[in-house]
């Protein structure tokens, strides 16, 4: 089954500290994933993506997302939080089994205080 | 700029009413989703379509129709027969040949049942 998780319904951060977002996926063959992030009564926008190449990508608003193949995640990073992250972070793999179709986690809501 | 565009941003429907909620796009995508979500919660796809005048149901698209007349467009009607339709509707579009099949993503339509 294909298939994405994210193993944390909230995660809570002090502004200033490290931020990570965990992802684990299930998807045969060479995985696509992305990072999105939706603040209240927003649509998701696109952060990174990972299609192939280094496996630390770099993306938007200084969020980082580092690629294990062999542990299958795709955890989603920041160095030093701000209170403006607060937002729900979605991650997400193209199935393989149908025609690009993405497959999303069910969400984690990052709550950093100031 | 291209993008996409969900109208209105607000819709409220009577007990009874058929609403029809908008979803425009001039990326010349090729496939649109439409998407529920309930709050604090992950996104569930209603239908999506790959190409015009197809459309294919997703895990929750008892209660709604759509139609896909034109490339840019993919209308979503809830109608009478979706019980609890208070909710975040979410459009989306991707590329399926030549991208990387990430989404792009409306600013969603706030509907709430009167």
């Amino acid at each position: 089954a294909q298939s994405v998780a994210q193993p944390e319904d909230q995660v809570n951060v002090a502004e200033g500290n490290p931020l990570t977002v965990k992802c684990t996926y299930s998807v045969s063959g060479n995985p696509y994933l992305f990072w999105y992030v939706q603040y209240p009564n927003r649509g998701l926008q696109f952060l990174l993506k990972y299609i192939t190449g280094d496996n630390l990508v770099k993306g938007s608003y200084g969020f980082e997302a580092e690629f294990n193949k062999s542990q299958t995640s795709f955890h989603l990073k920041k160095p030093s939080a701000l209170v403006s992250d607060s937002a729900l972070y979605f991650c997400a793999v193209r199935r393989t089994d149908s025609w690009g179709k993405l497959q999303f986690g069910a969400g984690t809501q990052v709550v950093v205080t100031p | 700029d291209g993008g996409i565009t969900q109208s209105p941003k607000y819709l409220f429907r009577k007990e009874g009413q058929n609403v029809t909620l908008s979803c425009e796009q001039n990326l010349n995508h090729d496939a649109m989703y439409w998407y529920r979500q309930d709050p604090g919660q992950g996104l569930r796809l209603i239908y999506y379509s790959q190409i015009v005048n197809d459309f294919q149901k997703g895990d929750i698209a008892e209660g709604y129709s759509v139609s896909r007349e034109k490339k840019e467009s993919f209308p979503l009607t809830v109608t009478s027969a979706q019980k609890n339709p208070t909710a975040f509707y979410l459009c989306a579009s991707s590329i399926l040949t030549g991208g990387d099949y990430g989404y792009t993503f409306g600013s969603g339509t706030r509907l709430t049942v009167v």
